[in-house]
């Protein structure tokens, strides 16, 4: 089995200020890791996954997550939040088989000017 | 190419009536999902494809139906709404391979009365 926890419903960060987004995940098969975001009124829009290699990952506007193993964790960070950043986001995890994606909570995050 | 389309966008139905969702993509995906969105809940699977022709059960599959007759076309019914039916619907697809993305389409907003 496979589950995903976004600590944090909600977080606010001020403009300028680093994001950061925590997600821990439980699988027992080596997983894939995304990151999803959602704008008001529309669709999931993937940011960033990771699947193997380099456990950095660089996605798109300016995020990353690190993959650490040890301790089941695959947190999203931006240097420096922008107020375009608010949005909402969902950690994922999937193990293979037909791929099926198993969705955190989600984080509301609030960018203040 | 549009992507994952959905049809209809907004939708307010009265208990007990039926309706179907389309969802169509044409990325030639193979795996298709119908998911719902509730407040504090994340997304959760109802349904899913793995090729033309064949449907599975997720994880809240009770009330509702699926079809896949053509590759690109996934249905989702409602035979007898319920008020907690009322939820955002989104389709996603995939192609086939382990680390491919889910892409997902804009929602569909269900109000069942």
């Amino acid at each position: 089995a496979q589950s995903v926890t976004q600590l944090g419903s909600h977080v606010s960060v001020s403009e300028g200020a680093l994001v950061l987004l925590r997600c821990n995940y439980s699988s027992s098969v080596p997983p894939y890791l995304f990151w999803y975001v959602q704008y008001p009124n529309q669709g999931l829009q993937l940011l960033l996954k990771y699947t193997t290699g380099a456990t950095l990952v660089k996605g798109i506007n300016g995020f990353e997550a690190e993959f650490k193993k040890s301790e089941t964790s695959f947190h999203l960070t931006k240097p420096s939040a922008h107020m375009s950043d608010a949005a909402e986001y969902f950690c994922a995890v999937s193990s293979g088989g037909y791929q099926k994606v198993t969705f955190g909570t989600g984080t509301k995050l609030q960018v203040i000017p | 190419n549009a992507g994952v389309t959905q049809t209809p966008k907004f939708r307010v139905l009265k208990t007990g009536q039926s309706m179907t969702l389309l969802c169509a993509q044409d990325m030639n995906h193979e795996y298709m999902y119908w998911y719902r969105q509730d407040p504090g809940m994340g997304l959760r699977l109802i349904h899913y494809s793995v090729g033309e022709g064949t449907t599975a059960k997720g994880e809240v599959p009770d009330g509702y139906n699926v079809s896949r007759l053509k590759k690109q076309n996934f249905l989702l019914g409602l035979e007898s709404a319920a008020p907690s039916q009322t939820s955002v619907y989104f389709c996603a697809s995939k192609d086939r391979g382990v680390t491919d993305t889910q892409y997902f389409g804009p929602g569909t907003r269900l109000t069942v009365l």
